[in-house]
């Protein structure tokens, strides 16, 4: 069975602009989460989806945005993009919302310069 | 608010020694414990789930044990290998019946000379 995918892996991007990062679940999996991992902050919960609804959000500002579609792939948005949106963003899936093994991509590098 | 701390943050031994990392929550009220290894610039590879009700998993070399009680889980790593060289994460599973998240640890990174 195929892992968590992101696409793409690596992106450059400039102050200001905005960005879209895409993640395919493990077949099967309805949920899907996003974590922003930084050197300085570690690993942040982002949001959740499930059943294309957003079930769960961190504490992030509104810039920060993100779907679930039907298949349960799922998309984050970054707009106006600061330098400290510079990061891993990791997702994850899992069978369904609560108390399941999460599995994780390998993660979109972004650097905003 | 939960908080999950792991000690040590870095851990430097030979190969061959059994070896622990300790990780640490202030809310007992968790679904699930689950231990990650990442190696540099990767994403995370889930190693064990711990259920709240569950005391211990097993795989392989690893065994985590989890006690709600103290607010501490445990990773004991056998025999360790060069391989076994990585950045070590727990992340406690919190949230509501129709929702959750991972609250993660900063890691503890583990270095084992051959």
């Amino acid at each position: 069975k195929a892992g968590v995918t992101q696409t793409p892996r690596y992106l450059i991007k400039t102050r200001g602009q905005q960005v879209t990062l895409s993640c395919s679940p493990i077949s099967g999996h309805r949920s899907v989460s996003w974590y922003q991992q930084t050197p300085g902050q570690g690993l942040q919960f982002l949001f959740e989806y499930f059943s294309e609804t957003q079930r769960n959000k961190g504490n992030f500002p509104g810039r920060f945005s993100g779907r679930q579609f039907s298949n349960s792939r799922s998309e984050m948005n970054v707009s106006t993009l600061e330098l400290g949106d510079s990061a891993l963003y990791l997702c994850a899936s899992s069978f369904s919302r609560v108390g399941y093994e999460q599995y994780f991509g390998p993660g979109t590098r972004l650097t905003v310069t | 608010k939960q908080e999950v701390t792991q000690i040590p943050a870095a851990l430097s031994v030979p190969e061959g020694e059994n070896l622990v990392l300790n990780c640490s929550f202030t809310d007992s009220a968790i679904y699930n414990l689950q231990w990650f290894r990442q190696d540099p610039g990767k994403g995370l590879t889930s190693l064990l789930l711990i259920q709240s009700s569950q005391r211990e998993q097993t795989s392989g070399r690893l065994n985590a044990s989890l006690d709600k009680s103290s607010g501490r889980s445990t990773l004991y790593i056998a025999a360790s290998q060069p391989g076994d060289s990585a950045t070590y994460l727990c992340a406690a599973g919190t949230g509501s019946s129709n929702t959750g998240k991972l609250i993660f640890g900063q890691g503890t990174t583990l270095q084992v000379k051959p």
